[in-house]
């Protein structure tokens, strides 16, 4: 069945480094994928999302692009922020609406 | 973007009673919600989907008697834990489906403990 897999956390980084959390995927056809972020006591946040091969998804100068050949969607900044700590979550979507997700990777930026 | 709420935001009950949980979608139409259950530090397991007027989806390993789904409206779903037990102490998240943005948007979360 269809699957996502995430890198795991946490990951810690220093301001303003350049950050990656690597997605990769198990789909049959060619879903839409989606970064959703979920800061510390709120629920889950659209970040961006791709709905087919080599588009790019950005929002908040995260980015992240939809690989079909290496069936990956990781998700990149250049520059975090303290504010940027959270949850990340990698998500592919399946039929009827239905989000499978990945395992979540914990982001901590320290100033 | 588009808002959805959940209500309670948390709540704490006794063994053996029931919970229900609202999910509301506020400035949009949502013929689709889903419930999902999250555990701490943990991905969110999808548990149903739910359809206006029609009986829910479940997933896998959920039981239908114990976790009740109604879509009584475009805007309202809820989920009702019945004869709840400490282990079905979790987070509990709905999200809506906006079929014209295709983007499905999440609910804050609704905290359950039972003691």
């Amino acid at each position: 069945g269809d699957s996502v897999t995430q890198m795991e956390g946490p990951v810690t980084l220093s301001e303003e480094a350049f950050l990656t959390i690597n997605c990769t995927y198990t789909a049959t056809g060619y879903p839409s994928l989606f970064w959703y972020v979920q800061y510390p006591g709120e629920g889950l946040q659209l970040l961006l999302k791709a709905t087919k091969a080599d588009d790019k998804g950005s929002n908040k100068g995260f980015e992240a692009t939809y690989r079909k050949e290496t069936t990956s969607f990781h998700l990149e900044k250049g520059s975090v922020q303290v504010s940027d700590s959270a949850v990340y979550f990698c998500a592919l979507g399946g039929r009827g609406g239905k989000l499978i997700f990945g395992q979540g990777t914990e982001l901590s930026v320290k100033p | 973007g588009a808002v959805v709420s959940q209500h309670p935001s948390w709540v704490i009950c006794k063994s053996g009673t029931s919970v229900k949980i609202e999910c509301r979608s506020l400035d949009f139409q949502a013929t689709t919600m889903f419930w999902y259950r999250q555990f701490p530090k943990q991905s969110l397991m999808l548990m149903a989907t739910s359809n206006e007027g029609s009986k829910a989806t479940y997933e896998q390993g959920v039981e239908k008697d114990k976790f009740l789904i109604n879509h009584a409206s475009l805007t309202l779903s809820t989920l009702t834990v019945t004869s709840a037990h400490p282990e079905d102490s979790s987070f509990y998240i709905c999200s809506a489906r906006d079929g014209v943005a295709d983007t499905q948007y999440f609910g804050p979360g609704t905290r359950l403990t039972v003691l």
